[in-house]
């Protein structure tokens, strides 16, 4: 069984532009997270969808959006962004609450 | 604001020596602690789901106990070898959200 694809897995942007992540879930998966994790964070909560719906939100400012669809592939969008946007970006996807399979991750530097 | 902090942050021990970290997380509204290994350039793989007080875990070598009145989950590895070398983080969920909020890890490192 494949497991959780996020693309691209290494990406480089200036600030003020936007980005897209994409976070492909395990077959039959509905429920998707994103993660930041930044050096000495531990993982920050960006956002959940479920169903095509997202079911929570994180404190991240407006710059960060996300959405599904009703394959249950997600991307995650984040405008104007800044040099703190820099970090790595974690996709998880569940078939039960909190058994995430987490994705390699996508690791944005913003220059 | 929930905070689940982890302690210590990083950790260096012999090979063959047993060690052991906390998470430490609300006690209040818990409803369940999961317990996460990280390796360099890998993805976060799961260990262990503790949903009940006294709840105790075990695979292989590693095993957590869980004390929901007091806010405290152990991870403990017995016999570490240099493979155990990772990030070990926990992440909580209080009860009536979704929401995981995961600590910052503990960052073990096994000397051969």
């Amino acid at each position: 069984k494949a497991g959780v694809t996020q693309t691209p897995r290494y990406l480089i942007k200036t600030r003020g532009q936007q980005v897209t992540l994409s976070c492909s879930p395990i077959s039959g998966h509905r429920s998707v997270s994103w993660y930041q994790q930044t050096p000495g964070q531990g993982l920050q909560f960006l956002f959940e969808y479920f169903s095509e719906t997202q079911r929570n939100k994180g404190n991240f400012p407006g710059r960060f959006s996300g959405r599904q669809f009703s394959n249950s592939r997600s991307e995650m969008n984040v405008s104007t962004l800044e040099l703190g946007d820099s970090a790595l970006y974690l996709c998880a996807s569940s078939l039960k609450p909190g058994r995430w399979n987490f994705g390699a991750g996508t690791r944005l530097s913003v220059l | 604001i929930l905070n689940v902090e982890q302690s210590p942050q990083s950790l260096h021990v012999q090979e063959g020596d047993s060690t052991n970290f906390t998470c430490s997380f609300p006690s209040s509204n818990f409803y369940a602690l999961h317990w996460y290994r990280w390796e360099t350039a890998k993805s976060p793989e799961a260990l262990f789901v503790m949903t009940l007080n006294g709840d105790e875990k075990k695979k292989g070598r590693i095993s957590a106990t869980l004390n929901t009145k007091e806010g405290y989950s152990y991870l403990y590895i017995k016999g570490s070898q240099p493979e155990d070398s990772a990030t070990y983080l926990c992440a909580f969920r209080a009860s009536g959200t979704y929401k995981y909020i995961f600590g910052t890890g503990t960052r073990l490192k096994v000397l051969a």
